[in-house]
């Protein structure tokens, strides 16, 4: 069965720091996306990506957060300077053909 | 006002009983997804729907495209099906996934 896979599970960062996030999607699927879920809050939108450009982007994805897939393999998610309110659950998601999404286990990132 | 919302919100079972999960949504959708996250915070796929029903082994998916509804029933609930049930839409193929609240089942032993 194939997964996509995040790495670390869990970051704990000192707030200002910088983070990167990372996922490995589906080998031959081509639409990227990050999400984050709050603790006790819904999982919330924050950019998809397409043809190594952000397709769509939500008005939580400021300045602070870029993304890349600077290898064709690996796909990131970059806190330039991590707040208190960054902790979140952060999942990545891929899709293929056919549209079904194929979700990470998550990266749990406290901000302290 | 959500465009994807789940009722009840949390759902206590005794083992062996039938669950339902409805969902509701207020937008034109490609395709519906029912979601399970477990504790441990992981989202795992159980189903995407564009018509009609699917089963799979124990759990049964439905939606109602005219009536903006969709259902996921548990036949024989098994307290390891405890877990936050997940309702999600696609506006259109390749879009980003909407994500509904969630229902917090409990299944007791």
């Amino acid at each position: 069965e194939p997964e996509v896979t995040q790495t670390p599970s869990h970051q704990v960062t000192q707030m200002g720091q910088e983070v990167i996030l990372r996922c490995v999607p589906i080998s031959n699927h081509l639409y990227f996306y990050w999400y984050r879920q709050i603790l006790g809050q819904k999982v919330e939108f924050l950019v998809s990506f397409y043809n190594n450009e952000i397709s769509e982007k939500s008005e939580i994805f400021d300045d602070q957060f870029s993304v890349e897939r600077p290898d064709g393999s690996n796909f990131t998610l970059k806190i330039r300077s991590t707040k208190l309110e960054d902790s979140a659950m952060y999942f990545c998601a891929s899709m293929g053909t056919g549209s079904e999404a194929f979700f990470g286990q998550g990266t749990r990132l406290t901000v302290v | 006002k959500n465009e994807v919302e789940q009722s009840p919100q949390n759902l206590t079972a005794q083992e062996g009983e039938f669950i339902t999960i409805n969902c509701s949504y207020s937008v034109g959708i490609s395709a519906l997804h029912w979601l399970q996250q477990h504790p441990g915070g992981g989202i795992v796929s159980l189903f995407m729907l564009s018509s009609g029903k699917k089963k799979h082994g124990r759990l049964i998916a439905t939606i109602n495209i005219q009536e903006k509804h969709s259902s996921l029933h548990i036949t024989a609930s098994h307290p390891r099906d405890s877990a936050v049930y997940i309702c999600a839409v696609q506006k259109t193929s390749y879009d980003k996934v909407i994500f509904g609240p969630g229902t917090s089942l409990s299944v007791i032993p």
